[in-house]
């Protein structure tokens, strides 16, 4: 089974800075996918962005960018120029196999302060 | 653009009473994904149906039992209801169609409390 490592708990950043949230995963899948969404306290999943296994280059949405290095397992999420909206809960979430399910992270508590 | 529609968006069941959740799909997209969401955690997959036919099975409690019905709609249903049932459930649904993204599409999500 597909395992998705997110090793920050909580990360605190200051209004303006760049902050990256980590992601490591186990697989033996040959094609899959690597998610970001964010999770305010409302609830709702917001999609961020997405990396496929056989893209070639790393995944970019306006603030958001992944640095996806495949040898390493690790897809990691870069948020440029943080703002107070960003406050949420980040999670990391794979999709492979026959199924395309989703498989999340335990998330990473992101904190702007101004 | 149609988004993934859930109903209700709350609902509070008191112990062993039954619950239905439902989703409606966004428009010609073929395949519905059920997850629950416990306070605090990650979302767990429960169950996906793909044209209407289970395509694969989670850690879903055999109270539970879901369909996906001929509009491409689905239904969670969930009997004898447990207060570790209280979570956040959210349908996601995505097309095989023309695409070469594994992107997931997830509705705002029904927040069941359990008492």
């Amino acid at each position: 089974a597909q395992k998705i490592t997110q090793t920050q708990p909580g990360m605190f950043v200051q209004e303006k800075e760049a902050v990256t949230l980590d992601c490591t995963y186990d697989t033996s899948d040959q094609s899959y996918g690597l998610f970001w969404y964010k999770q305010p306290s409302s609830g709702e999943m917001i999609f961020l962005i997405y990396q496929g296994s056989y893209d070639e280059q790393n995944a970019t949405e306006g603030r958001y960018s992944l640095n996806f290095q495949k040898a390493r397992k690790s897809a990691n999420l870069v948020i440029s120029a943080s703002q107070l909206g960003d406050s949420a809960m980040y999670f990391c979430a794979y999709s492979g196999g026959s199924n395309y399910k989703l498989t999340f992270g335990k998330g990473t508590l992101l904190t702007v302060n101004p | 653009a149609a988004g993934v529609i859930q109903s209700p968006r709350h609902l509070i069941k008191e112990k062993r009473e039954t619950a239905t959740l439902k989703c409606y799909p966004i428009p010609r997209h073929d395949t519905v994904y059920w997850y629950q969401q416990g306070p605090g955690q990650d979302p767990q997959f429960l169950i996906s149906f793909y044209e209407k036919m289970q395509s694969d099975k989670g850690s879903i409690p055999d109270r539970f039992s879901a369909q996906q019905f001929s509009d491409y709609h689905s239904e969670l249903n969930m009997s004898s209801l447990e207060l570790g049932d209280s979570a956040l459930y959210f349908c996601a649904s995505r097309t095989y169609t023309g695409t070469a993204s594994y992107e997931q599409y997830f509705g705002p999500g029904t927040r069941l409390t359990v008492t």
